[in-house]
């Protein structure tokens, strides 16, 4: 079984703090995605990788960055977090270089800003 | 602009009868589509795809229909069960190759299917 894991399910931060969220998948997969999903707004992408220290950006990176130094580990990083930053995140990993390759999610880790 | 769209938030329906989810688009570009679920506190899993060479994909309990001139596509799922009760995701791609690995998804649907 694909196992992807968030490494915290619950966050809480004040405004302008640096906050890490980290995702590990452990079935060797070549991308990973991370999204945030908002209410009435859907899953949206804010980066993904589909190789070790490539980055591509998604639909909404502003305020975001990521880091993938290992194939199983992609962190989402808030480098000043903000009141409009409280959302469900949620980590996503596939094995080809395929778009229609089937995305495992993690569980998500809603995070709330204050 | 919203590329995937499916316009209604919720859907409730009755234990064993059919539950339709709705999923419009607007990039013609598009001949992937997928649907997701996703129950609270999980994140979501893949449910059935449908390529733009087929019209309609079946599994189990779960068909998706697919209309291209109409840019539009549907989920059936017949009987419905109250473990059904999820939000629905639709989403789209491009099976184009080269490096845009990404899913458009639409903002979801809620499923209530009562006892």
């Amino acid at each position: 079984d694909v196992k992807v894991t968030q490494s915290s399910r619950y966050l809480v931060k004040r405004t302008g703090e640096k906050v890490f969220l980290e995702c590990v998948q452990d079935m060797d997969h070549e991308n990973m995605f991370w999204y945030r999903q908002d209410p009435g707004l859907g899953l949206r992408l804010i980066y993904f990788s589909y190789d070790v220290k490539m980055k591509e950006k998604g639909d909404i990176p502003e305020g975001y960055s990521v880091s993938r130094e290992k194939k199983e580990r992609f962190s989402l990083i808030l480098e000043s977090a903000s009141t409009n930053q409280t959302s469900m995140y949620l980590c996503a990993s596939s094995f080809l270089r395929e778009s229609t390759d089937t995305q495992y999610f993690g569980p998500g880790t809603r995070l709330t800003v204050l | 602009d919203q590329q995937v769209k499916q316009n209604s938030p919720s859907l409730s329906v009755q234990e064993g009868r059919i539950s339709i989810l709705n999923c419009d688009y607007t990039n013609s570009m598009f001949d992937y589509f997928l649907w997701y679920k996703k129950y609270p506190a999980e994140g979501p899993t893949f449910l059935i795809s449908i390529s733009s060479i087929k019209d309609k994909n079946e599994d189990g309990r779960f068909t998706v229909f697919l209309n291209k001139s109409a840019k539009h596509l549907s989920l059936h799922i017949v009987p419905s069960q109250p473990g059904d009760s999820a939000v629905y995701f639709c989403a789209a791609t491009t099976n184009s190759g080269g490096s845009n690995y990404k899913l458009t998804f639409g903002k979801g649907t809620l499923l209530t299917v009562n006892p």
